[in-house]
């Protein structure tokens, strides 16, 4: 059973720019989740998907948008690059049933420095 | 307002010694409570989690935290720590196991 993997694990990009980030979610799992963890804070929820549509999302800007895959994989797109979104971007998988959400699992995350 | 915290930014504990981590929260509702570590450049290990029951949850690596309703809080506890402990901790709340929201974290540093 393989766990979450994210790619790439580092990344610098200029302001202005756009990043995508990967996210392949654990076997078995159909959720994925993305946070931000800015240097010395706790993660904080960016959205969830599943099955294939965004389902909840936190407090962050529409140039934050996402993907999900039919392998359940997951997409990060940030546009418009700001310094302030210099940060340890973290996915989650989980298996969604209709009484709730099950085996939450961090892959390692993407360091995204912007310059 | 749906908020986590942790009063503590750094801990400093000598290798045997005992363990508590503080946390309190404020959620609207019944709340899932969770403690996670984090060791430096990796994601995010699940230790413990309460959302009913017994108030005394026992997690992971020998750790455990107990929930106080009329407190709003949930500690996290280790009665002998070992030098391997030194990492990041977070106390979460969430509506069930997702969507979580994190305090902003408790570095534990461990005295040889």
């Amino acid at each position: 059973e393989t766990g979450v993997t994210q790619s790439p694990t580092h990344l610098i990009k200029t302001r202005g720019q756009q990043v995508t980030l990967r996210c392949s979610s654990q076997s078995g799992h159909n959720t994925v989740s993305w946070y931000q963890q800015a240097l010395g804070q706790g993660p904080q929820f960016i959205f969830q998907y599943y099955r294939e549509e965004e389902n909840g999302r936190g407090n962050f800007p529409p140039r934050f948008s996402g993907l999900q895959f039919p392998n359940y994989s997951s997409e990060l797109n940030v546009n418009a690059l700001e310094l302030d979104d210099s940060a340890l971007y973290l996915c989650a998988s989980s298996w969604a049933s209709g009484t709730g959400n099950y085996g939450y699992t961090f892959g390692s995350g993407t360091r995204l420095t912007v310059v | 307002a749906q908020s986590v915290t942790q009063p503590d930014i750094h801990i400093t504990v000598s290798e045997g010694a005992s363990l508590e981590l503080r946390c309190n929260y404020s959620y609207g509702a019944t709340p899932y409570l969770f403690w996670y570590v984090q060791s430096p450049g990796q994601g995010l290990q699940l230790l413990l989690k309460y959302f009913s029951g017994d108030t005394l949850v026992q997690g992971i690596k020998g750790f455990e935290a107990e929930f106080k309703r009329s407190q709003s809080s949930f500690n996290l506890r280790k009665p002998s720590v070992h030098w391997s402990d030194a990492a990041e901790y977070f106390c979460a709340v969430g509506p069930r196991d997702d969507k979580i929201i994190f305090g902003k974290g408790t570095r534990l540093h461990i005295l040889p």
